[in-house]
Parts: C-alpha cells; sequence; structure tokens
C-alpha cells in the first residue's frame, strides 16, 4: 500500500535554531504533498499545500518565511522551520496525494520540541 | 466559511457497542467525504470513505451514513473493540480541484471499555 514517512520522528532544538523535517512518499509519486499542524487533542490545521516543482501555497495565517517548504521531486518535500521558537513546538504532519487514486496519505508525523 | 462540525467531542462505549460519530458540512461542493483513525503520536489513517451520490458504504465493522439533503455524514463502528480507541476525524473535500484540500472536523476521542 502507499506508504509515507517523515524524518525525524522527534526533535528537540534549541531556541532560534532551525529545523527541517522530511516527507517521503515512498512507494508512489506524489505531485502535491501537503503540511499540517496539530496541537494536543486538537484538530489538523493545513499549514501550506505543496506542488512538485513549485512554489508551496500556504494557508492564511501561515508564515512562508518561517515555514519554509521545498518539494524537489515527486517523492520527496521539505518543512524547514526557520529561527524556531516554543510556540512553534507541534505536531507536524505530512500528507502526500497518490496522483493515480487521488488518495491522500498521512505520515506518521514529527514531534517538535522547541527549548 | 469551509467548514465540517463533528460531534460528539469524546465518546465512551462498552465492548461489543455501536458508536456514532456525526458530522455536518455546509459547503455543497464537497464531494469527498473521509474518515481518518488517529492514535495517539501517530499520523491519520484513512478507515473509510464516501461519495455523495450513494447513501451508505460498508467496509468491514465500519460504515458511513451519508444524508446529502442534510448535508450529515456519520460514522458506525459495529462490534466496537478496546483496539478501537483513538480519536476519529471526519473531513471533506472538492476530490475535483487540483489541490483536493480536506478540511477536517474537530475530532471524537473515542474509548472502548472491557
Amino acid at each position: 500500500g502507499a506508504v509515507v514517512s517523515q524524518h525525524p520522528s522527534w526533535v528537540i532544538c534549541k531556541s532560534g535554531t532551525s529545523v527541517k523535517i522530511e516527507c517521503r512518499s515512498l512507494d508512489f509519486q506524489a505531485t502535491t504533498m501537503f503540511w499540517y499542524r496539530q496541537f494536543p487533542k486538537q484538530s489538523l490545521m493545513l499549514m501550506a499545500t505543496s506542488n512538485e516543482g513549485s512554489k508551496a501555497t500556504y494557508e492564511q495565517g501561515v508564515e512562508k518565511d518561517k515555514f519554509l517548504i521545498n518539494h524537489a521531486s515527486l517523492t520527496l518535500s521539505t518543512l524547514t522551520v526557520t529561527s524556531a521558537h516554543p510556540e512553534d513546538s507541534s505536531f507536524y504532519i505530512c500528507s502526500a496525494r497518490d496522483r493515480v487514486h487521488n488518495e491522500q496519505f498521512f505520515g506518521p508525523g514529527t514531534r517538535l520540541t522547541v527549548l | 466559511q469551509q467548514q465540517v462540525k463533528q460531534s460528539p467531542q469524546s465518546l465512551i462505549v462498552q465492548k461489543g457497542g455501536i458508536p456514532i460519530i456525526n458530522c455536518a458540512y455546509e459547503n455543497t461542493a464537497f464531494d469527498y467525504f473521509p474518515w481518518y483513525q488517529q492514535f495517539p503520536g501517530k499520523g491519520p489513517a484513512l478507515l473509510i470513505a464516501i461519495r455523495p451520490d450513494v447513501s451508505e458504504k460498508k467496509e468491514g465493522r465500519f460504515t458511513i451514513s451519508f444524508n446529502k439533503s442534510a448535508k450529515q455524514f456519520s460514522l458506525h463502528i459495529m462490534d466496537s473493540q478496546p483496539g478501537d480507541s483513538a480519536t476519529y476525524f471526519c473531513a471533506a473535500s472538492i476530490r475535483t480541484g487540483t489541490a483536493s484540500k480536506l478540511t477536517f472536523g474537530t475530532g471524537t476521542r473515542l474509548q472502548v471499555t472491557l
């Protein structure tokens, strides 16, 4: 079946540093990937839509200069949290859309803790 | 505003019971309604999905009921088991769109007791 991986699964960093999270579709090609943020006991909030080879589309209220998204290939998208602060601590989840079946498959998530 | 309202927020049922989770939407352009199951610390996993041209879909112990006129859909879990204890999210999207963005409900925390 369609598998999406994320790396790392968790990361702890100091305030002011940048953190990169990778999202890979392992057995299918994904022209579109999505990045979500989820706070404890809350729903998933879409941050941005990433299309291969083009600039990401950010949702209202999401700072594009803080959350840099790159989708350089059909199987890889990266989210870089720049100059991270404690309020950026959250669970970040990506999904990849299988273009054959038009279905979104989610990664296992990355827990970011900023000290 | 595109919204999907989900209820209840939490639910406790005994093993073998049939928990029912309800969702309502506003945007009549939505044409795809999936349900996701999420365990703590994990990403959501697709359980079952339905299109508005059918009123019911069943896969294993999971059933979606869909009422297009009322703009509501619900998830029923037959013969629930403790392993079903998780958070369930309904969602909706416009599949024909190039982005196919999902709009999620607020989630229902289900606990199945012995």
